[in-house]
């Protein structure tokens, strides 16, 4: 399978914990996105990066989140000191630089925090 | 911002062509409209995108009115599997990055 994996799948954390969930975009692919969805709603924009270069960020990504992308390739999204409103889908998309930019998204990391 | 506005949901009997409609009234000329599906608990999937001619592919055709304010997506044979949240998006350039701003999107249900 060549298309956006996202691990883990799922992960279950405790308030107050710090999770890391990592991205492997479509390979080729210079541009890569993290979006976050929570129940009933459309994905939110989270942060974009163009290669290792974090060129966006939104105001919904507070200081305890941090997203990297080191060596252009995969990146990886944590978040520190876990909420309980953090519990979302987490996705990633990846886009080529040349043509129309289509996105083509992972199958997301769901977060849970109890 | 162009933002988009779809019915929140719709349904359409199993082999029968599904029309989810989008309009985007304040879209700019340069803004193409795309279009993703997103089955439970998956990522979106991209269906399709268009500027301003209709487009077609293997899974649906786009049809965008002439004067770019509202599009179609139409799903030629509808199947139980076709069942999903379907959104329409204005993709446009904001601070160099090619972001989405997705809605909450249209609830179709194809019925047997």
């Amino acid at each position: 399978d060549t298309g956006v994996s996202q691990n883990p799948r799922h992960k279950i954390t405790k308030r107050g914990q710090n999770v890391t969930f990592r991205c492997d975009p479509i390979s080729e692919h210079n541009r890569l996105y993290w979006y976050r969805q929570t129940l009933g709603q459309g994905p939110e924009f989270l942060t974009y990066f163009q290669n290792e270069a974090q060129l966006e960020k939104s105001r919904l990504l507070s200081d305890r989140f941090s997203a990297e992308r080191p060596k252009g390739s995969f990146s990886t999204l944590e978040i520190q000191r876990t909420e309980q409103g953090d519990s979302a889908m987490y996705l990633c998309a990846s886009s080529p630089t040349w043509g129309p930019d289509t996105q083509y998204f992972g199958p997301g990391t769901r977060l849970t925090v109890l | 911002d162009a933002k988009t506005t779809q019915p929140t949901s719709m349904d359409c009997a199993e082999g029968r062509a599904a029309n989810l409609p989008c309009n985007h009234s304040t879209i700019s000329g340069n803004e193409y409209v795309y279009w993703y599906r997103q089955i439970h608990s998956q990522g979106p999937q991209y269906i399709i995108h268009g500027l301003k001619n209709n487009e077609t592919n293997e899974m649906a055709s786009l049809i965008i009115t002439e004067d770019r304010k509202s599009s179609t997506l139409i799903l030629p044979h509808a199947t139980l599997r076709d069942t999903a949240v379907y959104y329409c998006i204005v993709r446009r350039l904001t601070s160099g990055t090619y972001k989405y701003i997705f809605g909450t999107g249209t609830r179709l249900k194809v019925l047997a």
